[in-house]
């Protein structure tokens, strides 16, 4: 079965501190691996895409990671600001034409 | 300047009724998409179109029935409405054969309450 699944479900961190969220897929075959960010009441923003061959991906303080044979990602956030609390959504597409499969999502809560 | 736009932003309305969001994009995809997200924040896709064919179709009831007058619009009617589909719809547009495969781009959601 296709799975996406998530770590940790919540996450709080301090400003200014550094986090690594995490992301396990079972979808096969496989295309490519996205991260989201989705704002409180805003739709989902891409911050990262990477197929099959990509180790590695930065978006500014952003760098997501790919490792296709243990099929696992990270995303790792430097230096956190307070914009950065969210919700963090990795999601994987199978072959073209497929749906994505869809996390549940970590969310992170910088304080100050 | 708005890349995907939905509306309305929020809809209540009582069970029973039949209503419809709307979902325009000026970034000339040939591909979109509409997903809803429940309470518990997951979403989950529930019709593609690509060039105005309905590529997927998830098991979906079938009182929820997309609409693509052209390639920049597609329109969500629902009817007969329950208390269920209380959620957040939101509406993405895609190039689909791009490579990678198309980053996808969300419009703000409709919130939708059914009392």
């Amino acid at each position: 079965k296709n799975q996406v699944e998530q770590s940790p479900q919540s996450l709080i961190i301090l400003e200014g501190k550094n986090c690594t969220l995490q992301c396990n897929y079972t979808v096969s075959p496989f295309s490519n691996l996205r991260w989201y960010k989705q704002d409180t009441g805003r739709g989902p923003v891409s911050l990262t895409i990477m197929t099959f061959s990509e180790n590695t991906k930065s978006n500014g303080r952003y760098t997501a990671t790919l490792d296709a044979d243990t099929k696992q990602s990270s995303l790792h956030i430097t230096a956190s600001q307070l914009s950065d609390s969210a919700s963090y959504i990795c999601v994987v597409s199978g072959q073209a034409g497929t749906a994505l499969i869809f996390g549940k999502g970590t969310t992170l809560s910088v304080s100050s | 300047d708005t890349a995907v736009s939905q509306t309305p932003k929020y809809l209540v309305t009582q069970m029973g009724n039949d209503k419809s969001i709307k979902c325009e994009q000026n970034l000339g995809h040939d591909t979109m998409y509409w997903y809803k997200q429940d309470s518990k924040k997951f979403l989950k896709i529930m019709f593609s179109y690509n060039n105005k064919e309905l590529i997927i179709n998830e098991t979906v009831p079938n009182r929820f029935s997309p609409k693509s007058p052209d390639k920049a619009h597609l329109n969500l009617h629902i009817n007969s409405l329950e208390l269920g589909d209380s959620a957040v719809y939101f509406c993405a547009s895609s190039l689909r054969d791009r490579n990678p495969a198309g980053e996808q781009y969300f419009g703000p959601g409709t919130r939708l309450t059914v009392t």
